[in-house]
Order: structure tokens, then C-alpha cells, then sequence
């Protein structure tokens, strides 16, 4: 199975900070990979697929990069509505998905 | 409005079952693959179970495999995973969740709110 771990655990900014979260698999998904967000309370949110793409409706500020096995979520500004938790997914060697371990992003 | 709400959660004895059920609307249902995924609580997400758009293929993760099983029914619109021989450790918040695209991407880009399975004596 395809281990995903993401890093740092917690992240801890202010509004209007560029946050880095960092996404690493224990092999190539190629650019199979996606980002989802997930405020408490709530089902998530995806934000980026196929490592770059953003989904429908989704600020220009969220944008990812990498492939094989780095991968990297930026948000370029903070806003107040962006701290949540963050989680990546790779559908390239399954069954099964798998999910990282999730990055909080939370107001320093 | 295109939206999909679970149902079916409740607190059950271990070895015991449940059925969970996803309704969906706003798209059209039979052309996408869907899936299950669960969240223990304070913890991450895990995916549980996947099948395709016409239900010739499922797909189940190593841990429920052989005591879940997850089936469509598109004339109705809806998902079900059904729980059998549930452990403690089947305890979290189950959501169901859409493909992103018709042709099997395998990314989901609508969640349901979720149903909570509580296992314990």
C-alpha cells in the first residue's frame, strides 16, 4: 500500500501568511494525487486533483505542485475561513485510496 | 440541489450489523462511481469501500473486507454498505462521497454530512 505522510502536523500562521504543507508518498503516484480541506464539523472539501488542477470554485490563493513522490499544497494568503485541516489522497496504486495523516493549519 | 445525505448510523453491540444508506439527487446518479470513506473520531480519513457506476466492480479496504459489503441501486439513486461482524474499531463517521468525473478518476468532490457507527458493549 501506498503510504502518504504529511508534514508538519500543525502549521501555525497568521491571516494574510503563505502556508506550505508538504505531502510525501512511499512511492511514485506519478501525479495521481488530490488535496482536501476539512473545517471541524464538516465533510471535506476537495481542493486540488491531479496534483495541480483546482476544483470547481476554488481560490486562485490554494495551489499545488509536485509529483511521483513530493508533493506540496501552498496557500499563497491566509484568509480567516482557510484554517482547517488539510489532507492529500492518491488513487494511483489501489485498491486501496489512501489518505495522509492530515496538516492543521491553525491561527497563530 | 445536488447533495448526498447519509442515514442508517446508530450504536450496535460488536459482531452485531448495520446497513447505511446514501440518497443521492441534483446529478445523475448511475454515471458515477461512489464510495465510502470514515473518519474515527479525532482522527483522519480511511477509505472503506468504492464501486463503480454500474456495479460490476467493488472494492473494499483490507480491514472490512469480508465483513462489509457496498452496493448501488441506481433506479433509486441510492448507496448502501452493509455492516456485518462490526468491530470496535469500526467505530467513526461514515461518509459517502461522489467521483469527481464520470470516467473513473477516483478523486470526490461531493461528500455527504455523514452518519455516526458507534460499536460497543
Amino acid at each position: 500500500d501506498t503510504v502518504l505522510t504529511q508534514s508538519p502536523a500543525t502549521l501555525s500562521l497568521s491571516p494574510g501568511e503563505r502556508a506550505t504543507l508538504s505531502c510525501k508518498a512511499s512511492q511514485s503516484v506519478r501525479r495521481y494525487l488530490a488535496w482536501y480541506q476539512q473545517k471541524p464539523d464538516q465533510a471535506p472539501r476537495l481542493l486540488i486533483y491531479d496534483a495541480s488542477t483546482r476544483a470547481t470554485g476554488v481560490p486562485a490563493r490554494f495551489s499545488g505542485s509536485g509529483s511521483e513522490t513530493d508533493f506540496t499544497l501552498t496557500i499563497s494568503s491566509l484568509e480567516p475561513e482557510d484554517f482547517a485541516v488539510y489532507y492529500c489522497q492518491q488513487r494511483s496504486d489501489w485498491p486501496p485510496l489512501t489518505f495522509g495523516g492530515g496538516t492543521k493549519v491553525e491561527i497563530k | 440541489e445536488v447533495q448526498l445525505v447519509e442515514s442508517g448510523g446508530g450504536m450496535v453491540q460488536p459482531g452485531g450489523s448495520l446497513r447505511l444508506s446514501c440518497a443521492a439527487s441534483g446529478f445523475t446518479f448511475k454515471n458515477y462511481a461512489m464510495a465510502w470513506v470514515r473518519q474515527a473520531p479525532g482522527k483522519g480519513l480511511e477509505w472503506v469501500s468504492a464501486i463503480s457506476s454500474s456495479s460490476s466492480t467493488q472494492y473494499y479496504a483490507a480491514s472490512v473486507k469480508g465483513r462489509f459489503t457496498i452496493s448501488r441501486d441506481n433506479t433509486n439513486n441510492m448507496l448502501y454498505l452493509q455492516m456485518d461482524s462490526l468491530r470496535a474499531e469500526d467505530t467513526a463517521l461514515y461518509f459517502c462521497a461522489k467521483d469527481l468525473f464520470p470516467n473513473y478518476v477516483w478523486y470526490f468532490d461531493l461528500w455527504g454530512h455523514g452518519t455516526q457507527v458507534t460499536v460497543s458493549a
